[in-house]
């Protein structure tokens, strides 16, 4: 089993959808959650870091479930400029070590 | 505030050369991380230094390699390219102990 697992999509969405991406993780004793965004040919950008109470930045909505393992990430009235790999990241238990999945494909179309 | 530097932007290198990368960290940040990005796949963790010395490696054999500065910046060697070790080159840097990292824009590594 993948320590990081996410569906690769593509996503492809109507502008003004709500969209929402799922990652599940192996390691019961990870301790810090991330949702990362890579556009095409760049550098991957924090979006946001999960927390346990879930957390909201404007239309960008993050949830985390530690008993069954899985983060999600919920985008309303989704944007051309959404259009993005959303990257599921997991740190081990120390914290320090992240291990990123492969990412979810997103397209939002006009 | 300066973000993460990385250089070259791109390296062409032939099979059996050695190739170094180079990396500045966000200031104030303590800790490197270099990633290898092969065309297609995810992000594989490579090396971690804080403070000078090394934290952790990935799965890569011991001809990457590496090292940190006393002024926090990195440096990523390879030695005896191989075909497939051409990828991008990530470096993130963060706060010691705080695990949110801010990536560089990384260096494309093409081996012929």
């Amino acid at each position: 089993r993948k320590e990081v697992e996410q569906d690769p999509g593509p996503f492809n969405v109507p502008e003004g959808a709500t969209v929402a991406f799922n990652c599940t993780y192996s390691n019961s004793a990870s301790q810090s959650f991330f949702w990362y965004r890579q556009d095409c040919r760049k550098e991957p950008k924090l979006l946001m870091s999960v927390y346990s109470s879930g957390n909201e930045d404007g239309r960008f909505t993050a949830q985390l479930n530690r008993a069954s393992q899985y983060i999600s990430l919920l985008i309303r009235d989704s944007k051309l400029s959404d259009s993005a790999t959303y990257l599921c990241v997991v740190s081990d238990g120390s914290g320090d070590k992240l291990t990123f999945g492969t990412g979810t494909r997103l397209a939002v179309r006009p | 505030e300066a973000g993460v530097t990385q250089s070259p932007t791109h390296l062409i290198k032939t099979r059996g050369q050695q190739a170094t990368l180079r990396c500045s960290p966000i200031s104030g940040h303590t800790s490197v991380y270099w990633y290898q990005q092969a065309l297609g796949l995810g992000l594989q963790f490579l090396l971690w230094y804080d403070e000078g010395e090394e934290r952790n490696r990935g799965n890569f054999p011991p001809r990457f390699s590496g090292r940190q500065f006393p002024n926090y910046s990195s440096e990523l060697n390879v030695n005896a390219l191989e075909l497939e070790d051409s990828a991008l080159y990530l470096c993130a840097s963060s706060l010691r102990g705080l695990s949110e990292q801010y990536f560089g824009p990384g260096t494309r590594l093409t081996v012929t």
